[in-house]
């Protein structure tokens, strides 16, 4: 069974870095049949699509935070990195790492959400 | 590019079938079979419910249907259960790999 883990850390101060890493289980990061992403949700809002990498590294970014954020893979720790620079408060929030099937909407693996606050 | 647009709440009796849209355009919803629904329970990660229109993930209940006519999707939701109440997010491919969503609608079940 597919499972995806988000870590990193909970708290980040306000103009630093906001760095988290997917751990994948039960499949394979280099599969060339699927995307790799990044959703955020501030508390009481909705969601965003942040952005998403696939197999050989190509990034797909939203534009809120295209000027901001970067994505990576580590095939070899079957990872994939989120880092989001100059943080503000506005980047508080639950942080939701997923899987989606290649040429389709579907989303069909996500992690449990790791919460993030922007605070000094 | 500007979120989808969705009701902010609907709300339904037990037994009863709602319909939740989500408008985009033609540079989206309109252009594209890549519209997903997700269930969003407090607390929790999403849950697809729909993709691509109408596709539905095996262990999906057959209660949840989705469509799409012109620049809007529709998740219609049949003999509704308490269980039911939750948020829902519609989702559409954009252009060049990126997604814009819609902003969420809250569903009450009376």
């Amino acid at each position: 069974q597919l499972q995806l883990q988000e870590s990193g850390p909970g708290l980040v101060k306000p103009s630093e870095t906001l760095s988290l890493t997917c751990t994948v289980s039960g499949d394979s990061i280099s599969s060339r049949y699927h995307y790799w992403g990044w959703f955020r949700q501030p508390p009481g809002k909705g969601l965003e699509w942040i952005g998403c990498i696939n197999y050989s590294g190509n990034t797909y970014y939203g534009p809120s935070l295209m000027s901001r954020v970067a994505m990576s893979v580590d095939t070899s720790n079957n990872q994939f990195s989120l880092r989001v620079n100059s943080v503000t408060a506005a980047d508080t929030g639950l942080y939701f790492c997923v899987r989606r099937v290649g040429r389709s909407s579907w989303f069909d693996y996500w992690g449990q959400g790791m919460k993030v606050t922007v605070s000094s | 590019q500007s979120a989808l647009t969705q009701p902010a709440s609907v709300s339904g009796s037990p037994g009863q079938s709602i319909t939740i849209s989500c408008t985009g355009t033609s540079n989206d919803i309109g252009n594209y079979n890549y519209v997903s629904w997700f269930q969003q329970r407090p607390g929790e990660a999403p849950k697809v419910l729909i993709y691509d229109v109408s596709s539905r993930p095996s262990g999906v209940s057959n209660r949840f249907s989705g469509s799409k006519s012109g620049n809007t999707a529709s998740l219609i939701i049949s003999g509704l259960l308490a269980e039911d109440e939750a948020d829902y997010y519609c989702i559409s491919y954009i252009i060049s790999d990126t997604w814009v969503l819609g902003g969420g609608t809250k569903l009450t079940v009376l």
